[in-house]
């Protein structure tokens, strides 16, 4: 259980367009989803935490109009880079979470290659 | 504040011999503690985790770890290694602010 999907897996586009990246929780309903993204050989960059039916909250620094978050369902979200460039391209990793208790559990995707041309 | 450091960024070890990847927290508040292993390009998967109860956690893939609160430390263990642990591993506490607090990861290399 708790399984959590992404796609695309990999995409390659031009510089300028705008790529939607969906995060789906497969056999559970989250309460909150997050977005990370990752450069080689890095940790984790928490971008912006989504939670349904409500504006995500962006962390400090990150574009909110440049990474749209939209949070349908439960069990959707989706992160839209807008204008790509190539200093956009990162590895983007989303999690779903679920209140376990007094702690969140987070359940990630399998994470979305990005490269801007 | 809260945080995590973990020390050594990369270590290397032997097939067959003990794998130890190092953890330290801070936190003001009895902590949830995490660890997370990345293959190459894929996402993070729960080794195991630690909250409340026995110290010592077993995790999947033979791995384990003791929370020790005097030494603030969640460390990484697993008696004999294999090929197939060589990834990336990150150490997590959850924070008051309801997110994971992470580390900057030990990539772990495995000799044959």
């Amino acid at each position: 259980g708790a399984v959590v999907s992404q796609h695309p897996s990999r995409v390659i586009c031009k510089s300028g367009t705008s790529v939607k990246i969906e995060c789906r929780s497969l056999d559970f309903q989250a309460t909150t989803m997050f977005w990370y993204r990752q450069f080689p050989k890095q940790s984790l960059m928490l971008m912006a935490t989504s939670n349904e039916g409500s504006k995500a909250t962006y962390e400090q620094g990150v574009e909110k109009d440049k990474f749209l978050i939209n949070h349908a369902s439960l069990t959707l979200s989706t992160l839209t880079v807008t204008s790509a460039h190539p200093e956009d391209s990162s590895f983007y990793i989303c999690s779903a979470s679920l209140i376990a208790g007094p702690y969140n559990e987070q359940f990630f995707g399998p994470g979305t290659r990005l490269t801007v041309l | 504040a809260q945080s995590v450091t973990q020390l050594g960024s990369h270590v290397s070890v032997s097939e067959g011999a003990l794998v130890l990847l190092r953890c330290n927290y801070s936190s003001s508040v009895p902590p949830y503690l995490f660890w997370y292993v990345q293959y190459p390009n894929q996402g993070l998967q729960l080794l195991l985790k630690y909250t409340t109860g026995a110290t010592l956690v077993k995790g999947i893939n033979g791995f384990e770890a003791e929370f020790k609160k005097s030494e603030t430390s969640f460390h990484l263990t697993k008696p004999s290694a294999h090929m197939s642990d060589a990834a990336e591993y990150f150490c997590a506490v959850f924070g008051n602010n309801r997110k994971l607090i992470w580390g900057l990861g030990t990539s772990l290399a495995v000799n044959p």
